[in-house]
């Protein structure tokens, strides 16, 4: 099935900019979502369809995608932004539909 | 305001079966599908399946296939996922999730988890 790859870890400073990859074959034609999850907690959803944001979700969280890799850009990084996050996608012709990449903890220096 | 509330955390010993609950409410349930996720200590998530609340359509991971089967009960606006010859490794918190009808079909909203521990 298709594999989704992450880093292990990001380590940002706040007021600076983190960038999470995803990357995955010609990922760039499917639809990324963006989840976060603290410790203990369920994940949420904080960007979809590569780069659109529920409602209650900071501007700060941004996403694109292209070519074999799609990026979560966290601006202007907070203490609370401290979380994994995984991406994922869904690829309707496959047998196995809903993949979630490896996941990257975010480390707020 | 959309709710998913799972039940409680249980613990099984190996062979056993669990079924675990998750009712919906603030949307209407036949609507949209229902995922289930699962996440073993420590470790990343896995996809276990998906359960249409419209018509019962179910897709489960191939790793899982015999195992698993995932219901609804649109009477009472539930989904179920029963997960049977339970094995240590399959210790880990369940989750379901509301899957969002258009689009990439994102996980829009989940239920807080189930934590399922296996052991003699």
């Amino acid at each position: 099935s298709y594999v989704l790859t992450q880093p292990p870890s990001v380590s940002v400073a706040p007021g600076q900019t983190a960038r999470i990859t995803c990357g995955g074959n010609n990922i760039g034609s499917k639809s990324v979502h963006w989840y976060q999850q603290k410790p203990g907690q369920a994940p949420v959803l904080v960007v979809y369809d590569d780069s659109d944001r529920p409602s209650g979700i900071p501007e700060r969280f941004s996403g694109s995608n292209s070519g074999n890799t799609a990026t979560l850009t966290i601006s202007r990084v907070e203490a609370g932004d401290e979380a994994d996050y995984y991406c994922q996608v869904w690829d309707s012709s496959s047998d196995h539909p809903y993949v979630f990449g490896t996941g990257t903890k975010v480390t707020v220096l | 305001q959309v709710q998913l509330v799972q039940s409680g955390a249980e613990v099984k010993k190996p062979g056993a079966s669990v079924k675990v609950s998750c009712k919906a409410s603030g949307y209407t349930f036949t609507s949209y599908g229902i995922s289930w996720v699962r996440q073993a200590p420590g470790q990343g998530l896995e996809w276990m399946g998906w359960i249409s609340a419209y018509n019962g359509n179910t897709n489960y991971a191939q790793k899982l296939q015999g195992r698993v089967t995932m219901t609804t009960d649109t009477s009472t606006s539930t989904a179920y996922m029963e997960l049977r010859s339970l094995r240590s490794d399959d210790t880990a918190v369940y989750y379901c999730a509301r899957v969002y009808a258009s689009g990439g079909h994102a996980f829009d909203y989940w239920g807080q988890g189930t934590l399922v521990t296996v052991s003699s």
